[in-house]
């Protein structure tokens, strides 16, 4: 079975453009995490969508936002692109709403110029 | 707010030799814990998770953990690396409570000296 995708795998943009970022889960995986690690430090927690809701969101700015769609993959939009955002945006699937196996994909690398 | 300390930035042993990563987190009246591993330019994997039961659970790799309540910690032990286990290592909790969210450490590298 493929594992979590995501799509591009870099990207450079310049301030105040925007990113739409995408992630297919685990074939039957119903829950998609984002989160975002800036070199150096652990992941920060963004959004997680369960069965096309959003059931978390961590303390990101409205810039930042997401979707599921029905066949479970999911995108992140950041709009008005700052410096501080570049980093590497990682998705995580798990079969349901709680964190306890989760399955990361490779991860997006954002630089924004 | 939960929270989670890594003590160590790095940590350098020689190739089977023994290590241990440490991890606190804040206290909380019910805790689930991982520790995954990020090899360079590769996603995380998840090693190992203790959600309730025995407090000493292993994982793949030969590594395992053990949760102490008591002392809030949920340290990361080998008994012997392999240059194969260099990587950057990621404590992270989830309370458990209505948000799923995991709280991350800041990581630990392992620096394994042939």
């Amino acid at each position: 079975d493929a594992g979590v995708t995501q799509s591009p795998t870099h990207l450079i943009k310049t301030r105040g453009q925007h990113v739409t970022l995408r992630c297919s889960p685990i074939s039957g995986h119903k829950s998609v995490s984002w989160y975002q690690q800036v070199l150096g430090q652990g992941p920060q927690f963004i959004f997680q969508y369960y069965e096309k809701e959003e059931r978390g969101r961590g303390n990101f700015p409205d810039r930042f936002s997401a979707r599921q769609f029905p066949n479970y993959s999911s995108e992140l939009n950041v709009n008005a692109l700052l410096l501080g955002d570049s980093a590497l945006y990682l998705c995580a699937s798990s079969l349901g709403q709680a964190p306890y196996e989760q399955y990361f994909g490779p991860g997006t690398r954002l630089t924004v110029t | 707010a939960q929270s989670v300390t890594q003590l160590d930035s790095q940590v350098p042993v020689f190739e089977e030799a023994p290590v241990e990563l440490r991890c606190n987190y804040s206290s909380s009246v019910s805790v689930y814990l991982f520790w995954y591993v990020q090899y360079p330019n590769q996603g995380l994997q998840l090693l190992l998770k203790y959600l309730s039961g025995s407090t000493l659970v292993k994982g793949i790799n030969g590594f395992e953990a053990e949760f102490n309540k008591s002392q809030t910690s949920f340290h990361l032990r080998k008994p012997s690396v392999h240059i194969s286990d260099t990587a950057e290592y990621f404590c992270a909790v989830s309370s458990g409570d209505s948000n799923y969210q995991l709280i991350w450490g800041a990581g630990t590298k392992l620096i394994i000296k042939p």
